[in-house]
């Protein structure tokens, strides 16, 4: 059971915006911590997507966008591209465990 | 370009140490501005945080395994290591390094946004 809750999938065709939640709670999101966003394709390392709710490394297209309300966070995706099918993860800080969080991850498919 | 390498032995005994070795190229583990960090991801399973260190050796640990585990960092070397006492089958795993950036006030909520290849450990007999 992970601090931090996503759904398990989400799907949408080619050029379609989707969106991922990430629910938390007082000690994490609710507590003004950072979100972050990586981006993991199976059999690979976890790629950094987004920083800090809404900030993207270099390198990064700008089809990617986070936000954060309250003690959920959400990753956009938009205009999808077949590349883009792989699991998302969202990370933060839970005071309460004094621990580093994740989602349990959200699995993309490009229809 | 910065890159983190894992190495290590892919299969251990139940009971034994997990032992890895992250080695850094291409910049400096003693760059003020970063922590070093592992992860691991058991198979099939979401990411887990290990713990954490500066290159002064400070540490920080995930509560739940903080009694079994110990990074230590060679500057020497430009390495960081990892050590899991008394595995299980619940430690097998892929396991990361990466580097670990400061987040918008404290480094408990910061980033990963260097990650190396991972390996696999498996725990068994």
């Amino acid at each position: 059971q992970s601090v931090l809750t996503q759904p398990p999938s989400v799907s949408g065709a080619p050029g379609q915006t989707v969106a991922i939640s990430c629910t938390g709670g007082g000690p994490n999101i609710g507590a003004g911590f950072d979100v972050h966003w990586y981006q993991q394709i199976p059999g690979t390392a976890p790629k950094l997507l987004i920083y800090g709710h809404n900030n993207r490394p270099s390198g990064v297209p700008a089809r990617f966008s986070g936000s954060k309300s309250g003690t959920s966070a959400s990753l956009a995706i938009a205009g999808l591209q077949a590349e883009d099918e792989a699991d998302y993860y969202c990370q933060s800080f839970d005071s309460s465990l004094s621990d580093v969080v994740f989602g349990g991850g959200t699995k993309l498919t490009v229809l | 370009q910065l890159q983190l390498q894992e190495s290590g032995p892919g299969l251990v005994k139940p009971s034994e140490t997990l032992s890895l070795i992250c080695s850094v190229t291409g910049g400096s583990i003693t760059n003020r501005n970063y922590y070093w960090a592992w992860f691991r991801q058991p198979p099939g399973k979401g990411l887990e945080w290990i713990g954490s260190i500066y290159n002064t050796g400070s540490t920080y640990y995930r509560p739940s395994l903080k009694s079994r585990v110990t990074l230590s960092v060679d500057t020497s070397k430009n390495q960081f290591s990892l050590k899991v006492r008394s595995v299980t089958a619940a430690d097998t795993a892929a396991y990361y390094c990466a580097r670990h950036c400061r987040g918008s006030t404290t480094w408990y909520e910061g980033f990963m946004d260097v990650w190396g290849q991972g390996t696999t450990v498996a725990v068994s007999s």
